[in-house]
């Protein structure tokens, strides 16, 4: 079936440094792709909506330039937590729609997540 | 707004029993669809099963099936035959096409405990 792929599994980083998660449609083609952050035992709260080929659509209350997002081609997405700090430790989840259109019937595909830890 | 509310933060079940999870929703869109997903302590999303919004019959996968009551804008998971690696936390979300741009929208969660 459609997998997708986020990498890394894990990222433990000093206070300051921007980390970069990617995330790949391995045998599909994702025109769109979404970012979750998740705190423990808490919801999937949706961050942003990845279009490839053009600008990130952002959530109410994520910050666009803490967070950047690119869509370069129809099987990658990236989010970048830039000058990362202890407060954006979390699990970040990304995933993506299989077909095009009207997908409402089509099952999202969720990558593994990456467990962020900011020291 | 488009709305998920699962009221159950935590449930426990004996193994071999059924168990109902709680899922309401708010949607103003006459199209959407219903999702369940299972996510184990590892962090994995695990699609269980789906119900779209003109669906005459209740969706069931193997031994999960979804009681939909659409007047009730209700969507609860029933689990039958409980396993003790059923135990993880449960999310119910919906997607509709014409309000959200297919975003899916989870709600708060269960925690299901099986018991031994």
């Amino acid at each position: 079936g459609a997998v997708v792929s986020q990498h890394p599994s894990w990222v433990i980083c000093k206070s300051g440094t921007s980390v970069k998660i990617e995330c790949r449609s391995l045998d599909f083609q994702a025109t769109t792709m979404f970012w979750y952050r998740q705190f423990p035992k808490k919801s999937l709260m949706l961050m942003a909506t990845s279009n490839e080929g053009s600008k990130a659509t952002y959530e109410q209350g994520v910050e666009k330039d803490k967070f950047l997002i690119n869509h370069a081609s129809l099987t990658l997405s990236t989010l970048t937590v830039t000058s990362a700090h202890p407060e954006d430790s979390s699990f970040y989840i990304c995933s993506a729609p299989e077909g095009e259109g009207e997908y409402s019937n089509q099952p999202q595909h969720f990558g593994d997540g990456t467990r962020l830890s900011i020291l | 707004a488009q709305k998920i509310t699962q009221t159950q933060p935590g449930m426990f079940v004996q193994e071999k029993e059924a168990v109902t999870l709680d899922c309401t929703y708010d949607t103003s869109d006459p199209s959407y669809g219903l999702f369940w997903y299972k996510q184990p302590s590892s962090g994995e999303m695990i699609f269980l099963i789906y119900q779209g919004s003109y669906d005459q019959q209740n969706a069931t996968e193997g031994r999960y099936s979804l009681n939909f009551q659409k007047a009730r804008k209700s969507a609860n998971l029933v689990i039958s035959a409980s396993q003790l690696g059923d135990s993880a936390m449960y999310f119910c979300a919906m997607r509709d096409i014409y309000n959200q741009g297919g975003k899916l929208i989870f709600g708060q969660g269960t925690e299901l405990s099986v018991k031994p």
